[in-house]
């Protein structure tokens, strides 16, 4: 079946910097990517997705880009702000005729003022 | 603003109780589905369903069960909790499409079971 495998699991960060999380999934099926962000407290919210006949979306300072051929996506933030410190999980999902959405396990990111 | 709901949001219960996390969405959504989050952050799929009368167990073996007799409200009930089910609970719904599209969290239940 589909394994999401998501590196770093913690990334720190100064404030302004770049932050770059990756995921690699396996199964050369996958369609969507979709990227969540999850504040204390809160539930996952979706920050950004992208296609598998895109290769990059921007949002602001946000960018995520997807290398099919090698199975692999990242999620790029520029010039972080403490505001952006939480947790990021990433997604892999695949029409099996229901729609099967596997996470990877999270980065916890902290942006250091 | 939160388009899906769950209720409590706190909940600190005894051994051997039954309770019920309840979880309603307003989107017209007919995917909803259910996760357990540990404290180490992974998301694990206990229940979903595609539509109303429609469930089905997750990759996630769980005690609980869940009832879908409304598109809207999708609850998820534990009929004698024990210490090993405290955890934080989320609901979730996606729309329906040929196209697969990204997931409406709600902001979780925490339950305690002493």
């Amino acid at each position: 079946g589909e394994n999401v495998e998501q590196h770093p699991s913690t990334l720190s960060v100064q404030e302004g910097d770049s932050a770059v999380i990756k995921c690699t999934y396996s199964d050369s099926a996958s369609n969507y990517f979709p990227w969540y962000k999850q504040e204390l407290g809160k539930g996952p919210q979706l920050i950004i997705d992208i296609r598998s006949n895109v290769g990059e979306k921007k949002d602001q300072r946000i960018a995520v880009t997807l290398n099919k051929t090698a199975k692999h996506f990242s999620l790029h933030i520029t010039e972080t702000q403490p505001e952006d410190s939480a947790v990021y999980f990433c997604a892999a999902s695949i029409n099996t005729g229901g729609f099967k959405t596997i996470f990877g396990a999270g980065t916890r990111l902290f942006v250091k003022a | 603003e939160a388009d899906i709901y769950q209720t409590p949001r706190y909940l600190v219960i005894g051994t051997g109780k039954k309770i019920t996390l309840e979880c309603s969405q307003t989107m017209g959504h007919d995917k909803m589905y259910w996760y357990q989050q540990d404290p180490g952050m992974e998301l694990h799929l206990i229940h979903y369903s595609y539509g109303v009368n429609s469930t089905e167990k997750g990759d996630l073996s769980s005690e609980s069960t869940v009832s879908r007799i409304r598109t809207e409200h999708f609850p998820l009930t534990l009929e004698s909790a024990r210490p090993s089910h405290t955890s934080q609970y989320l609901c979730a719904s996606s729309r329906s499409s040929s196209a697969n599209y990204g997931y409406t969290f709600g902001s979780g239940t925490r339950l305690t079971v002493v």
